[in-house]
């Protein structure tokens, strides 16, 4: 069975601090994406980046990177220098391409001005 | 290029009644996929839909159900509504065969009184 981990419930961070999202996946396939969305209180949900199983370089955008360790099974979102328009709820997920996504229970981050 | 869109953005309905909730899909994609998603809970994946016929579906009662159309717009329908299904209701359209990103609406967000 596909499991998704989201062991942080809610986060509060200072503004301009670091601040990581843990994900821990779980899966049989051996070919699988993993994302992270954002959800801010508008409700929509904004994609920020998909990985497929073969691929374990680390991604930086800007203030956001994301490790990606197979042998621990983790997929971590890290925001550097966080601002405040930062504050959402933040989803890992999992899938097959094309097919449904498995979402965690989501993060909910708080930047503090 | 046309996103997601979903009508209506907010909905009440009372106990027992249907209620019948729609998307329309991005340009040029031809797959439908629904997710509930209730306060507090990352989205869980109802059902998909690919040129017209239901392609998948998830832990949701045959009460759940939809409809996909020639121009690839869908409909979701819940009849005998229950407390519990007061959620945020979201579309995610997405072309398969070509790229299977999954991109999503804003939501329909029904309460049941």
């Amino acid at each position: 069975a596909q499991k998704v981990t989201q062991a942080q419930t809610e986060i509060s961070v200072v503004e301009k601090e670091d601040v990581t999202l843990d994900c821990v996946y779980e899966t049989r396939d051996t070919t699988y994406y993993l994302f992270w969305y954002k959800q801010p209180p508008s409700g929509e949900l904004v994609f920020l980046i998909r990985r497929n199983s073969f691929d374990e370089q680390n991604e930086i955008s800007g203030r956001y990177s994301w490790n990606f360790q197979k042998s621990t099974s983790s997929f971590n979102f890290t925001i550097t220098a966080s601002q405040v328009v930062d504050s959402a709820v933040y989803f890992c997920a999992l899938s097959q391409l094309g097919d449904k996504i498995i979402f965690g229970k989501g993060t909910r981050l708080h930047i503090l001005p | 290029e046309t996103g997601v869109t979903q009508s209506p953005t907010h909905l009440i309905k009372t106990r027992g009644q249907q209620v019948t909730l729609r998307c329309s899909s991005q340009s040029g994609h031809n797959t439908v996929s629904w997710y509930q998603q209730a306060l507090g809970q990352g989205p869980q994946f109802i059902f998909q839909y690919y040129r017209e016929e239901e392609n998948g579906r998830g832990n949701f009662p045959p009460r759940f159900s939809g409809l996909q159309f020639p121009n690839y717009s869908s409909e979701l329908n819940v009849n005998a509504l229950e407390l519990d299904d007061s959620a945020l209701y979201l579309c995610a359209s997405s072309s398969t065969g070509i790229s299977y990103e999954q991109y999503f609406g804003p939501g329909t967000r029904l309460t049941v009184t």
